[in-house]
């Protein structure tokens, strides 16, 4: 398995509440993303950075930020958590290899928000 | 749109069977790369197999293989001798490229159960 990993992997909280995922790989990748999957359904891409201060929007809308200090973590943040927030949110890191970016995942953070 | 079809949203396969899983996408670039990737569960999604648009050659990993038709714009995945490990989410994807940038544009998802 890749060396990226998520904390928590789960986490249950209540509305209003502030909460930061964590991303963290050790394989000196400069791209990371941020995934957002409800239950049975594709990906969304809802953040990605290219490197360190570099930090984009994907293409679903999201209320969540991220920053990327290191180059090894990749945290996002929901100032207010909702119920609409409910979801598993997926990491991931890429390298350039074989002519592509190849994308590994983390375990994932199911998140329920009460 | 640039989208990424799977018709099955679940298949169930015998143990040592094989099975075959459906893709069908839509882009305009001519030039890209077709995923398959396995979501066990609980467990983190990996890579299972990745085929160049411009080769012709279908793409095979042991077990894996693809039948790849650019022109249908289909990327069906083929599990040999199937086992129970191979339970799990599989979905299609493909890259895309916008702006300078690369992203995953994934499928709704296949769920495998195998049967012992």
């Amino acid at each position: 398995e890749a060396d990226i990993y998520q904390t928590p992997r789960y986490l249950v909280i209540g509305t209003g509440k502030k909460i930061t995922l964590e991303c963290s790989q050790t394989m000196g990748h400069d791209k990371m993303y941020w995934y957002q999957q409800d239950p049975g359904m594709e990906l969304h891409l809802i953040h990605y950075s290219y490197g360190v201060n570099s930090t984009e929007k994907g293409d679903l809308s999201s209320e969540s930020t991220v920053s990327r200090i290191r180059t090894e973590h990749f945290p996002l943040t929901l100032e207010s958590a909702r119920p609409s927030h409910t979801s598993q949110y997926l990491c991931a890191s890429s390298e350039f290899r074989g002519g592509l970016n190849e994308q590994f995942f983390g375990p994932g953070t199911r998140l329920t928000v009460l | 749109a640039q989208t990424v079809t799977q018709s099955q949203p679940e298949m169930s396969v015998q143990e040592a069977e094989t099975v075959t899983l459906s893709c069908t996408y839509d882009t305009s670039e001519s030039d890209y790369y077709l995923f398959w990737y396995k979501q066990p569960p609980s467990r983190q999604m990996i890579l299972v197999i990745r085929q160049e648009a411009y080769k012709q050659q279908n793409a095979t990993e042991n077990r894996f293989s693809v039948n790849f038709q650019k022109a249908a714009k289909s990327f069906s995945l083929k599990i040999s001798d199937s086992q129970l490990g191979d339970a799990a989410m599989y979905f299609c994807a493909y890259t895309l490229t916008q702006g300078g940038s690369e992203k995953l544009v994934f499928g709704k998802g296949t769920k495998l159960t195998v049967n012992p």
